[in-house]
């Protein structure tokens, strides 16, 4: 499954498939772009993070992408369990300061 | 539990009251950041401090806002004379603030209701 974020905010996929969460983001300065999920109830809770000097980052059974050209980032989840049921947001720091801006976040739901 | 601690986690209060959140921060964290989410929205910051010095104020944080981290530790923000407007999620994160923009530890987050 894809979602274009913020036009599509609810993304459902069957569990086992493999997700995919994209993020426009908005200041061509920013040098650090971080993907949380935050459960009902919760704070967030780091995924991953990138620099901006890399296209590609790894963790277990998440890949971010960032695009530079076009001020694209996306998290893709591989075999959806029922657990990443969660509201997904990207951030990144305007300008390469010290605070992270936020998303409108993306709700995945992992159905059955 | 050594994660980002917030208190209370609910506060319920009257139009025109007063409040104050608590945060207690990561220990070996220089950096504290106080964030602000409405439902169905993203985290919007609010102000940051690095040790006791607040570097960076949103202008979100209004008049009646006003915010402490007096030794450099546990942070308090208070809400005066708040507005139903002010209902929300306020979320503190704290990061160690060494050079870059690092991951930002998040608590769980004082939920204001304003009646």
């Amino acid at each position: 499954g894809e979602s274009v974020g913020l036009h599509l905010p609810t993304l459902s996929v069957q569990e086992g498939d493999n997700s995919i969460i994209n993020c426009a983001y908005s200041n061509s300065a920013s040098d650090y772009f971080i993907w949380y999920k935050q459960e009902s109830g919760k704070g967030p809770q780091f995924i991953i993070d990138i620099r901006s000097n890399m296209d590609k980052r790894q963790g277990q059974r998440v890949t971010v992408l960032l695009n530079k050209t076009v001020k694209h980032l996306s998290l893709q989840i591989a075999a959806t369990q029922p657990g990443d049921s969660a509201v997904y947001f990207c951030a990144e720091n305007p300008g390469g300061g010290n605070k992270l801006t936020f998303g409108t976040g993306t709700q995945l739901k992992v159905e059955l | 539990d050594t994660g980002v601690s917030q208190d209370p986690r609910h506060k319920i209060t009257k139009r025109g009251q007063n409040v104050t959140f608590r945060c207690d921060p990561i220990s070996e964290h220089n950096r504290l950041y106080w964030y602000r989410q409405t439902l169905g929205q993203g985290p919007e910051f609010l102000t940051y401090f690095q040790n006791e010095a607040q570097l960076e104020k949103s202008r979100l944080l209004s008049d009646r806002f006003s915010a402490e981290r007096p030794k450099g530790s546990f942070s308090t923000l208070e809400i005066q004379r708040t507005e139903q407007g002010d209902s929300a999620m306020y979320l503190c994160a704290s990061s160690l603030g060494r050079g870059h923009t690092g991951e930002l530890f998040f608590g769980e987050g004082s939920r204001l209701t304003v009646l």
